[in-house]
């Protein structure tokens, strides 16, 4: 159980186009979905913080207008890279808090490389 | 000062060794510590989760939390080729208790 998904897995778009990468609970109510940004050997450094139904809480530094999350129902949240740069090639993961589950208990997807050319 | 410090290795040991992970952190607010096993180019997979002071195993692993000394550990024991990854540290609770503030990680490599 508690399995998170992520499509697409990796996406290569040219500079100056829109990415949206889709984070999917598939057995389970996530009230709360996470996206963070992982560079090469680097750590997972959160971006924001999405409820359902509600706008995303940003961390400090991202941009939101450039970042888009969409928190639409309680098993899909959306990510979307507008404007992409080179700059914006990144592991960008999102995660799932369990509804009721364990105080911050979060279930990590696999991932999507995206590549900016 | 970052909030959790973690050594980013490498390390290698042999096959069968016990391995020692550790992670250092400065707020005292955190209630909650992880650690988490990822594999090249895949999400993070939660492999311990433990609530304040204490040990907690689980098989071969072992997590410690000292928080007079905000210091945690993991223990592998019989380390497998399979255990090769980078190990996460991670910690929440405070003000925002939800958010999750992640080591550095450490990337651990099992010699056979």
């Amino acid at each position: 159980g508690a399995v998170v998904s992520q499509h697409p897995s990796w996406v290569i778009c040219k500079s100056g186009t829109s990415v949206k990468i889709e984070c999917r609970s598939l057995d389970f109510q996530a009230t709360t979905m996470f996206w963070y940004r992982q560079f090469p050997k680097q750590s997972l450094m959160l971006m924001a913080t999405s409820n359902e139904g509600s706008k995303a809480t940003y961390e400090q530094g991202v941009e939101k207008d450039k970042f888009l999350i969409n928190h639409a129902s309680l098993t899909l949240s959306t990510l979307t890279v507008t404007s992409a740069h080179p700059e914006d090639s990144s592991f960008y993961i999102c995660s799932a808090g369990l509804a009721g589950g364990q105080n911050n208990e979060q279930f990590f997807g696999p991932g999507t490389r995206l590549t900016v050319l | 000062q970052k909030e959790v410090e973690q050594d980013p290795g490498p390390l290698s040991v042999p096959e069968g060794a016990i391995v020692s992970l550790n992670c250092t952190y400065s707020n005292s607010a955190f209630q909650y510590f992880m650690w988490y096993r990822q594999y090249s180019r895949k999400g993070p997979e939660l492999l311990m989760y433990t609530y304040s002071s204490g040990n907690k195993e689980d098989g071969r692993f072992t997590a410690q939390v000292d928080k007079s000394s905000k210091y945690i550990s993991l223990f592998i024991r019989d380390s497998q080729p399979s255990d090769s990854a980078t190990y996460l540290c991670a910690m929440s609770g405070g003000s925002s208790a939800s958010k999750i503030i992640f080591g550095s990680g450490t990337r651990l490599s099992i010699r056979p």
